[in-house]
């Protein structure tokens, strides 16, 4: 998976906890993103990271905050989940905004 | 104009039949229009891309055919098989610019034995 891991790999939690999922690359691609995968609804993109301390919003990001302190790392994190937020989530990393992205292995998110 | 429409939702194929997957796009500036495939529980992966220099890509059985006027692309798998089940995206971006990556929905391939 082009160098990215991401952790945990499942995670069951319940409605109103604070939930961090991390990814990490090892290619030190610029950047990074966060999509979250539902049935019908395909890869939707919720934030990206164009470098350290810089990020940007996707088409679903209320509910939704990232971090990118280091190059190789890319927190999401859900403050407050809320069964709504259950879905596979993505990291993926790119050369370039318009290149080819690679995607790591996902995130199963459970909220109860 | 960024959107990348992905047609069928889902398809169903017989062993040694051949799968057609199609995309149409609005923004004429796209120049790059890479496939991804995706396998139950994996991450999408990079499978076929073609640049609209070219009507055809052809990597083994996968086969981008592209048609700049009408502004569509598709993926075709020759003599597919059940391995190739999977979840398929096509996307669209502009190389260089400042455009992210415009994926399609989906296109779940089940291959009947």
């Amino acid at each position: 998976d082009a160098g990215i891991t991401q952790s945990p790999r499942h995670k069951v939690t319940e409605t109103g906890t604070p939930v961090t999922l991390r990814c990490h690359q090892t290619e030190n691609h610029r950047y990074m993103y966060w999509y979250r995968q539902d049935p019908g609804h395909g890869l939707r993109l919720i934030h990206y990271s164009y470098g350290v301390k810089d990020t940007d919003k996707g088409e679903v990001s209320d509910g939704y905050s990232v971090s990118r302190s280091k190059t190789e790392d890319f927190l999401l994190t859900l403050e407050s989940a809320t069964s709504s937020q259950t879905s596979v989530y993505f990291c993926a990393i790119s050369e370039g905004l318009a290149d080819t992205q690679y995607f790591g292995p996902g995130t199963r998110l459970t909220v109860l | 104009q960024q959107q990348v429409k992905q047609s069928p939702q889902s398809l169903i194929v017989q062993k040694g039949g051949i799968s057609i997957i199609n995309c149409a796009y609005e923004n004429t500036a796209f120049d790059y229009f890479p496939w991804y495939q995706q396998f139950p529980g994996k991450g999408p992966a990079l499978l076929i891309a073609i640049r609209p220099d070219v009507s055809e890509k052809k990597e083994g059985r996968f086969t981008i055919s592209f048609n700049k006027s009408a502004k569509q692309f598709s993926l075709h798998i020759m003599d597919s098989q059940p391995g190739d089940s999977a979840t398929y995206f096509c996307a669209a971006s502009i190389r260089g610019a400042t455009n992210k990556l415009i994926f399609g929905t989906g296109t779940l391939l089940a291959v009947q034995p």
